[in-house]
């Protein structure tokens, strides 16, 4: 069985500062990670996700996040914030494994989200 | 735009009434749907997956028979609150995966509430 832990359910940071949200991860098989934004009253937008190959993932809005199997991390990091990330973020973890015709992820464990606020 | 629509965005209904919320993957043939719940300032919790053309596999906890979900065809994925209760109110998402897009997309979601 697949779990994830965001440590800290709020964050909040100056505009122009470091973002860092922490994520920790179980799983029983080689895990695929995903980190989802979500703004209040809308559905979920992918900001980047981990399956094989490079480690360290680039996503969409400058963010992007470090696969660390020894530490079982996945921590998303900015290195400047706006104001119009403010939001709430979700780290998540699949556990199905590739499909017979091809990639397919499947359901996922999301982790309790993080709130960041940025203030001026 | 968006591949995956979720209809309605929100509904209100009175207690002891059925709402259905209809999923609609728009330019991919979805295989597998997930139906995902989110109660106020929690995460999201997955309720059934369903694969089309058979019956939707429930996570623990999730009554069944009051959350009727179908998958008649590879675009479209229902599902039924029904007998809908106060607690029942909260924000459904769904989504959708297919063999030929290796992704996940999410519907906008539907927010219930339930008078």
């Amino acid at each position: 069985a697949q779990s994830v832990t965001q440590l800290g359910s709020h964050v909040s940071v100056s505009e122009g500062a470091l973002v860092l949200l922490r994520c920790n991860y179980s799983s029983s098989v080689p895990p695929y990670l995903f980190w989802y934004v979500q703004y209040p009253n809308q559905g979920l937008q992918l900001l980047l996700k981990y399956t094989t190959g490079a480690t360290l993932v680039k996503g969409i809005n400058g963010f992007e996040a470090e696969f660390k199997k020894s530490e079982t991390s996945f921590h998303l990091t900015k290195p400047s914030a706006h104001m119009s990330d403010a939001a709430e973020y979700f780290c998540a973890v699949s556990d199905t494994p590739r499909n017979a015709g091809g990639t397919s992820y499947g359901k996922l464990t999301f982790g309790q989200g993080t709130i960041l606020t940025v203030h001026p | 735009g968006a591949v995956v629509s979720q209809h309605p965005s929100w509904v209100i209904c009175k207690s002891g009434t059925s709402v259905k919320i209809e999923c609609r993957s728009l330019d991919f043939q979805a295989t597998t749907m997930f139906w995902y719940r989110q109660f106020p300032k929690q995460s999201l919790m997955l309720m059934a997956t369903s694969n089309e053309g058979s019956k939707a596999t429930y996570e623990q906890g999730v009554e069944k028979d009051k959350f009727l979900i179908n998958h008649a065809s590879l675009t479209l994925s229902t599902l039924t609150v029904t007998s809908a209760h106060p607690e029942d109110s909260s924000f459904y998402i769904c989504t959708c995966t297919g063999t030929n897009t290796g992704e996940l997309f999410f519907g906008e979601g539907s927010r219930l509430t339930v008078l």
